[in-house]
């Protein structure tokens, strides 16, 4: 079967570093995706990994194994804007199918 | 710069009535989605197209339909619609930015049946 699981909620202070983790079960992989979704808003591209490592994006680093079917987002100087759902997103199947997690609520606080 | 549109931010219908919801997207993408999304249960998919006149089905294509005519244009079609399809409904197109493959979303649409 098909499954991808990350942490239900996640608090932390401004200024902060925030790790949210996705672990992934699923028939074939052929790349992992991070989306930020605000409320009642659409989700907005954050990152795509493909090769195991790290990549950073300014304040946002995103990391994949795919021998362990892992990876992170990693948020630094945490601001209050970063109060969003963060949704792991895995390719996979012969059309590359984009199966997501369920999202991570992620609430900064002052 | 606007890259994918949805016809309705809001829409309210009763139940038994036709629905159709539409998406453009202007990037030239060949490959098009329609997802729900619904508290606890993240997004899933209804149904794709890899292709004009193409669909496949998604995780949960039961009661619904698409169409897709032109490159640009994917339209989920509820055929009649009942209160359990009471969501929010995320249209995406897929394709190759600056060398990397990136999928973008529309504004979403949500829908509310009574």
């Amino acid at each position: 079967g098909q499954n991808i699981d990350q942490p239900t909620e996640m608090t932390a202070t401004e200024g902060a570093i925030v790790q949210i983790n996705c672990t992934y079960q699923t028939s074939g992989f052929n790349g992992l995706f991070w989306y930020q979704q605000h409320a009642g808003e659409a989700p907005t591209f954050l990152s795509y990994n493909v090769l195991d490592g790290l990549e950073e994006k300014g304040r946002f680093s995103s990391f994949l194994s795919r021998s362990k079917g892992y990876s992170y987002l990693l948020l630094k100087e945490l601001q209050m804007k970063d109060s969003a759902s963060y949704l792991c997103a895995v390719f996979s199947g012969g059309y590359n199918k984009l199966i997501f997690g369920a999202g991570t609520r992620l609430a900064v606080h002052p | 710069d606007v890259k994918v549109t949805q016809s309705s931010r809001y829409l309210v219908k009763r139940t038994g009535e036709k629905v159709f919801l539409e998406c453009v997207q202007d990037m030239d993408h060949e490959n098009m989605f329609w997802y729900r999304q619904d508290p606890g249960l993240g997004l899933r998919l209804i149904y794709f197209s890899y292709d004009v006149k193409m669909k496949e089905k998604g995780d949960i294509p039961e009661g619904y339909s698409v169409s897709r005519e032109k490159k640009e244009r994917f339209s989920l079609i509820l055929e009649s619609a009942s209160t359990n399809q009471t969501s929010m409904y995320l249209c995406a197109s897929r394709g190759l930015a600056g060398g990397q493959d990136e999928q973008y979303f529309g504004p979403g649409t949500r829908l509310t049946v009574t």
